[in-house]
């Protein structure tokens, strides 16, 4: 079975800063994908970006982007020019197109703080 | 607004009792997921429908079941509740049934706290 570990429990960075968010999977599987999702006080789970495993290129969306090491299995997370309202938890999560019923595994999250 | 409608927002209700959860998926997704979030187990998979059938179950108690209806909306039964399923309960709705690249849509949760 597919696990995520998000080894942070939480990460402070101070406003304009950069922070990167670390997530490690394991898996068996050459094709898949990982997300990071966002879930602010809200608790709305936002989609923050995507990666599709056979893409060597990595994500970008706007101020975040990510490192994906495939065979590494890790999959960074960095926030560039952080904001206030970046402040929240962040889940990496692993998703097979071939399991049923094509879930998502979530890591256990990282909270992001930010100072101003 | 996500388009993945999730009520109540909130449902405090006591130990042994039953409650449905209800979800409204995004304009032209078929398939809907339920995910559980609790403080010490973080998101669980609980089960997923497409297009009114059951597709794939996770950690789900048998105290525990759901549907999907024609209309495509979903609904969430728990009962002879305890204590420890106090959680925020997650429906996320998605077009397709495999090959999806892009994540689910959520919805904002149902509160549940059973006292």
């Amino acid at each position: 079975a597919q696990t995520v570990t998000q080894s942070q429990p939480e990460m402070s960075v101070q406003e304009a800063e950069t922070v990167t968010l670390s997530c490690t999977y394991d898996t068996s599987e050459s094709d898949y994908y990982l997300f990071w999702y966002k879930q602010p006080p809200s608790r709305q789970m936002i989609l923050v970006i995507r990666q599709e495993a056979y893409k060597q290129q990595n994500a970008t969306e706007n101020r975040f982007s990510v490192n994906f090491q495939k065979a590494a299995k890790s999959f960074s997370l960095k926030i560039s020019d952080s904001q206030l309202g970046d402040a929240a938890m962040y889940f990496c999560a692993y998703r097979s197109p071939r399991a049923a019923g094509n879930k998502l595994t979530f890591g256990g999250g990282t909270r992001v703080l930010v100072k101003p | 607004d996500s388009g993945v409608t999730q009520t109540p927002k909130h449902l405090i209700t006591a130990t042994g009792q039953r409650v449905t959860l209800r979800c409204s998926p995004r304009s032209g997704d078929l398939s809907v997921y339920w995910y559980q979030q609790s403080l010490d187990q973080g998101l669980q998979f609980l089960i997923q429908y497409y297009n009114g059938e059951e597709r794939a179950k996770g950690n789900i108690l048998e105290r525990f079941s759901a549907q999907q209806f024609p209309d495509l909306h979903s609904e969430l039964n728990l009962s002879s509740l305890e204590l420890g399923d106090s959680a925020l309960y997650f429906c996320a709705s998605s077009s397709g049934l495999q090959g999806g690249r892009y994540g689910y849509t959520f919805g904002s949760g149902t509160r549940l706290t059973v006292v």
